[in-house]
């Protein structure tokens, strides 16, 4: 199983700044993706995080809001960015070898907006 | 559009009871079906991977089954114990995308009481 350190942990920031968290992986992993929890709500998928290349967003999430960055097979980050309180979630990154193995997540980035 | 549902949304039982928590899903077309824990404002912990192949998958106390051509999981509980209290989601793994994409239901949120 895969080992995930996500930072910050938590954080509260103004509206209108932005934030960067950050997902480093123990190994050398294929696939990344993002997730979004908004309160009381289950996870939806935000982007798959592409090695060396744009990451792939889905429906009503948007580069210029999310702007994610692969650099290698171990670390990805994703960026809150102009945020408001309806940002306020919690961001989760994920990891799976390929689409038949198991997704591991890191323990999350708890964001608040004020 | 594969859509996934958790009954019950809370459940309260009293320590060392058995009990079963439901999935369902809409598309039976899936790669596979993961049961996660979540502790509050934590991470998810993955517990069994159950393969569209396969029936069933056993991890110490936790029995997860498969009946893909009704569309339906169960996660079984052995023994309840206050520490299994957390919240419990179910995810399918689906065709979309390039990569297939994990749809979450909302979760059960289990309570165990000493």
């Amino acid at each position: 199983s895969a080992v995930i350190s996500q930072k910050p942990s938590r954080d509260i920031c103004q509206r209108g700044t932005s934030l960067t968290i950050q997902c480093q992986v123990d190994s050398q992993v294929t696939m990344m993706f993002w997730y979004r929890q908004q309160p009381g709500q289950s996870l939806t998928l935000i982007a798959t995080a592409n090695q060396g290349s744009e990451a792939t967003y889905e429906s009503g999430f948007v580069i210029d809001k999310f702007p994610i960055s692969r650099p290698n097979l171990t670390f990805s980050t994703l960026t809150v960015s102009n945020m408001s309180p309806e940002d306020s979630s919690i961001y989760l990154c994920s990891v799976e070898e390929n689409r038949n193995t198991e997704a591991f997540f890191g323990q999350g980035t708890r964001l608040t907006v004020v | 559009k594969q859509e996934v549902t958790q009954i019950p949304a809370a459940l309260s039982v009293p320590e060392g009871e058995n009990l079963v928590l439901n999935c369902s899903f809409t598309d039976s077309a899936i790669y596979n079906l993961q049961w996660f824990r979540q502790d509050p404002g934590k991470g998810l912990t993955s517990l069994l991977l159950i393969q569209s192949s396969q029936r069933e998958q056993t991890s110490g106390r936790l029995n997860a089954s498969l009946d893909k051509s009704s569309g339906r999981s169960t996660l079984y509980i052995a023994a309840s114990q206050p520490g299994d209290s957390a919240t419990y989601l179910c995810a399918v793994k689906t065709y979309g995308g390039s990569q297939g994409n994990l749809i979450f239901g909302k979760g059960t949120k289990l309570s165990v009481k000493p």
